[in-house]
């Protein structure tokens, strides 16, 4: 079965405490990107990737690093989580050609307090 | 940067046709998407249309688009209480850069 998963789905922690959220798909796309959820902002692009070893900037990088060593797993690392940053997160994955559609992962769940 | 803006809230009554309504900035758009998230979950692809087209159908749902005004539009036609969920209006303009909309909740009254 196609599938994009995040780990955790929910996660409760405190100011400055590194963490992570990893994202992983069997699709075998190049194209994955991450996404956070706020209330009447709707989706932000926070970095996305079109294959390995190549990531940019999306449109509210700060506070955020990723990585992409392999082509399955793309994590989100927060090196300094800080209260604002307290949102819902998608991992998606394009297939890269024709109309794009993008799969996403059920969310994850961040507050930091 | 590019805008994609949606009103945030629609209600209707079971039975009655949802239009939900999009306006966007980007001139060079290639597709444009609508997506449907059920609570708790990640966004699916409803539908899309690409920027050369003026409308699609398929089953329940028309998507209008008038790239002069730069608007969009799903209609659902019978909505169902199924159907509520939050739709979002996207898109997508340079290589792979999707931008969505605020989203916009509807609420099917039974």
């Amino acid at each position: 079965e196609a599938q994009v998963t995040q780990n955790p789905r929910y996660l409760i922690t405190v100011t400055g405490k590194k963490l992570t959220v990893t994202c992983s798909q069997n699709m075998n796309h190049e194209y994955m990107s991450w996404y956070r959820q706020d209330p009447g902002l709707g989706l932000r692009q926070i970095y996305y990737s079109m294959n390995v070893e190549v990531t940019d900037k999306g449109d509210v990088p700060e506070g955020y690093k990723v990585s992409r060593k392999e082509k399955r797993n793309f994590p989100l690392i927060l090196e300094s989580p800080s209260p604002n940053q307290t949102s819902l997160y998608f991992c998606a994955t394009t297939v890269g050609a024709g109309y794009n559609e993008q799969f996403f992962g059920p969310g994850t769940r961040l507050t930091v307090l | 940067g590019e805008d994609v803006e949606q009103s945030l809230f629609l209600s209707v009554r079971e039975g009655d046709s949802s239009v939900i309504n999009c306006t966007y900035t980007d001139s060079s758009s290639t597709y444009l998407y609508w997506y449907k998230q059920e609570p708790g979950a990640g966004l699916q692809l409803l539908t899309y249309i690409f920027s050369n087209m003026d409308m699609k159908q398929d089953q329940r749902l028309t998507v209008l688009l008038n790239k002069k005004d730069k608007h969009l539009s799903l209609r659902i036609a019978d909505t169902q209480t199924g159907d509520s969920a939050i739709y979002f209006c996207a898109e997508r303009g340079g290589y792979q850069k999707v931008t969505f909309g605020t989203g916009t909740k509807l609420q099917v009254i039974p």
